[in-house]
C-alpha cells in the first residue's frame, strides 16, 4: 500500500545544529508540504513543493529549507536549530488536480525537542 | 483579521447521540472547505471536501454544511461511537487565488459509552 513515512519520529537536539528531518511518500504525489503544529497555533505551513526542483516558502519559513530532487522525497532542514522550533512536524503530500481541489496525506509526525 | 475559529473546549457527548462541531471564519472568501480527524501522536486524516457552491456533503454517519453567508461550516457526526472520539480540523483554502491550506486549530470530541 502506498503511505507517507516521516523519520526520525522523535528527535531531541541542541540550539545551534543543524537538523535534517525526512519525509518519503509512495504515492507518486507531484505536491509536498512541511507544516508545524503548535497548541493553540494548529498546523501551519512551513515550505511546499509542487515538483521535482520546484520549493516555495509557506508562512513560518524563516529558519526552515527544503529541497526535491525526487518525486518522493522533500527534505526539511533546519539550518540552526533554535528553542522555538521546538514542535511537531508533519508532512503531507497530494496529487496534482487541474481545479487545484484535493486532499492531503498526512505523515505520522516528527517530535522535535531544541535544548 | 484574517482567521479560522473552531471551539478549543473539548465536545463530550453520550454514545448515540450526534455531535455537531462548528468552523467560522472571518474574512475570508474560501473556494472550498475540508475536515479532517486528527487522533493523539498521529498524522490528521481527510474525511471530506466541501465546496462554496454546495450545502450540504455526506459521507456514511458524516454531514458538512458550508453557509458563506453566516461564514461557517458546521460537522455532524450521527450515531456516534466511541471509536469518534478524536480532534477534528477544518481547514479552507483562503481564496480562487491560492491552493494552501489554512488549518484551525480543532476541536477535541470525546463520545462516551
Amino acid at each position: 500500500d502506498a503511505e507517507i513515512t516521516q523519520s526520525p519520529r522523535h528527535k531531541i537536539t541542541e540550539t545551534g545544529r543543524q537538523v535534517t528531518l525526512a519525509c518519503h511518500q509512495t504515492w507518486n504525489h507531484n505536491n509536498m508540504f512541511w507544516y508545524r503544529q503548535d497548541l493553540g497555533h494548529g498546523l501551519r505551513l512551513i515550505h511546499y513543493s509542487y515538483g521535482v526542483q520546484d520549493t516555495n516558502k509557506g508562512e513560518v519559513s524563516d529558519g526552515y529549507s527544503v529541497s526535491r530532487s525526487n518525486t518522493e522525497d522533500l527534505p526539511l532542514t533546519l539550518e540552526s536549530a533554535a528553542s522555538s522550533q521546538t514542535s511537531v512536524y508533519f508532512c503531507a503530500s497530494s496529487p496534482f488536480s487541474s481545479d487545484k481541489i484535493y486532499e492531503q496525506y498526512f505523515g505520522p509526525g516528527t517530535r522535535l525537542t531544541v535544548t | 483579521s484574517q482567521k479560522i475559529e473552531q471551539n478549543s473546549e473539548a465536545l463530550n457527548i453520550q454514545e448515540g447521540k450526534t455531535a455537531t462541531l462548528t468552523c467560522n471564519y472571518t474574512n475570508y472568501s474560501p473556494a472550498y472547505l475540508q475536515w479532517y480527524r486528527q487522533d493523539p501522536g498521529r498524522g490528521p486524516v481527510f474525511l471530506l471536501l466541501i465546496r462554496e457552491n454546495e450545502k450540504e456533503k455526506r459521507k456514511e454517519r458524516l454531514k458538512v454544511t458550508f453557509d458563506t453567508t453566516l461564514k461557517q461550516s458546521l460537522f455532524h457526526i450521527t450515531a456516534s461511537q466511541p471509536a469518534d472520539s478524536a480532534t477534528y480540523l477544518c481547514a479552507l483554502v483562503p481564496s480562487y487565488n491560492t491552493d494552501k491550506l489554512i488549518f484551525g486549530t480543532g476541536t477535541r470530541l470525546q463520545v462516551f459509552p
